[in-house]
């Protein structure tokens, strides 16, 4: 199947800071990619669907410029985290859609541990 | 979005079958069903997916009632490694995944 990777797999920053997390589609060209954020033993929470070359959509309640989203190209995807805070501390999770196939599977990252102190 | 109904946590033994079910009476006619599955800290993981027919795969089968309304993960024979959050999720063709709260299947050795 198709590889979906993330880095980092953790990250600890102070609060204030700025953190990247960078998403790659390994064996196919995403055409879509999407965020998610996941608390603690609670479910995935949809952040933003981000197309290759155009602005990410942001779901209701995401502030964008606090949560910045590239797509430069097809395998790559980024997230940054802007002046962090430890209530963003969570498991941030990326996705990706080849658009190859209608049934709209999606691959998943390992995820990103984000704790901010 | 069509929103799925889950339980919370179901329990089963080794080696025995496993039905998880998905209440989904709001489905229209061009959702595809997706099932994926969660280890924890990890990202979820695609088991299997369907339109209107029964779905067999490597993993698992998925039964979808006549009307739609509902459908049914089969695990035939429960292993340790299939410990997880079971995710039933609705999704037009080209659209975003809406995560429901999902079923946590413990399995019994």
């Amino acid at each position: 199947g198709a590889v979906v990777s993330q880095h980092p797999s953790r990250v600890i920053c102070k609060s204030g800071t700025s953190v990247k997390i960078e998403c790659r589609s390994l064996d196919f060209q995403a055409t879509t990619m999407f965020w998610y954020r996941q608390f603690p033993k609670q479910s995935l929470m949809l952040m933003a669907t981000s197309n290759e070359g155009s602005k990410a959509t942001y779901e209701q309640g995401v502030e964008k410029d606090k949560f910045l989203i590239n797509h430069a190209s097809l395998t790559l995807s980024t997230l940054t985290v802007t002046s962090a805070h430890p209530e963003d501390s969570s498991f941030y999770i990326c996705s990706a859609r080849s658009g190859a196939n209608s049934y709209n599977e999606q691959f998943f990252g390992p995820g990103t541990r984000l704790t901010v102190l | 979005d069509a929103k799925t109904t889950q339980p919370n946590s179901m329990e089963s033994n080794e080696e025995e079958p496993v039905h998880l079910p998905c209440n989904h009476s709001t489905i229209s006619g061009t959702d595809y069903i997706h099932w994926y599955r969660q280890l924890p800290s990890q990202g979820p993981e695609y088991v299997i997916h369907g339109l209107t027919s029964n779905v067999n795969n490597r993993m698992a089968s998925l039964a979808i009632a006549e009307d739609r309304k509902s459908s049914t993960l089969i695990l035939h024979r429960a292993t340790l490694r299939d410990a997880a959050v079971y995710y039933c999720i609705l999704n037009p063709a080209g659209n975003q995944f809406y995560f429901g709260t999902g079923t946590s299947l413990t399995v019994i050795p």
